[in-house]
């Protein structure tokens, strides 16, 4: 069955810009969505179709795949964005999510 | 703005069945997704727009049955044979596509509804 491998956890300092990964098996090839998930909440889709951002979603937020590696990059990082980040693809008719990444924001 | 909300969480006992409801939104293909306590998501089940197609994780296939009634406007999990390790927050969520199968990514989700497997 087809797998995604995030990093457990990424620290970036305030102001700086984190990249989250996701790997895959040829990732490149599939559309890879992003969720971000605060204590308590439900998650929030903040990419979808690689690098597309909902309405509401700071540009801050962008994102890219290709080969067997999808990222999602956050600009100038504000302590509002530590969250659990979680990437997602459909394959063969069900839904892989990553096992997700802690940010911390320093 | 369009919201999902969960219910029929509850407490029960291994072995034992449970119906949850999800408010949904007619015309798109929705999905139910749990995450058990301190762990990540876990994609269960979802369902075409139309509910003539349902797809299901190999973890609960034959165990759960997704549906939907598109006059109320409502989806449901069927879940029997609970296991404590189908003990999770579960929640409903919306296929950004308009009138498919189920495809892409999940632009709305409900708050979540717990449910706990114990005796």
């Amino acid at each position: 069955s087809y797998e995604l491998t995030q990093p457990l956890s990424v620290s970036v300092a305030l102001g700086q810009t984190a990249r989250i990964t996701c790997g895959g098996s040829n990732i490149g090839s599939k559309n890879v969505h992003w969720y971000q998930q605060k204590p308590g909440q439900a998650p929030v889709l903040v990419i979808y179709r690689d690098s597309n951002r909902p309405s509401g979603i700071p540009e801050r937020f962008s994102g890219s795949n290709s080969g067997s590696t999808a990222t999602l990059t956050i600009s100038r990082a504000q302590a509002g964005d530590e969250a659990d980040y979680y990437c997602q693809v459909w394959d063969s008719s069900t839904v892989i999510f990553g096992g997700g990444t802690k940010l911390t924001v320093l | 703005e369009v919201q999902l909300l969960e219910s029929g969480g509850g407490l029960v006992q291994p072995g034992g069945s449970l119906r949850l409801a999800c408010a949904a939104s007619r015309n798109y293909a929705m999905s139910w997704v749990r995450q058990a306590p301190g762990k990540g998501l876990e994609w269960v089940s979802a369902i075409s727009h139309s509910g003539t197609s349902s797809y299901y994780a190999d973890s609960v296939k034959g165990r759960f049955t997704i549906s939907r009634d598109n006059s109320k406007n409502t989806l449901y999990l069927q879940m029997s044979s609970l296991r404590a390790e189908d003990t999770a927050v579960y929640y409903c969520a919306r296929d950004r596509t308009l009138g498919t199968r189920p495809h892409d990514a999940f632009d709305i989700w409900g708050q979540g509804t717990m449910v706990t497997v114990s005796s």
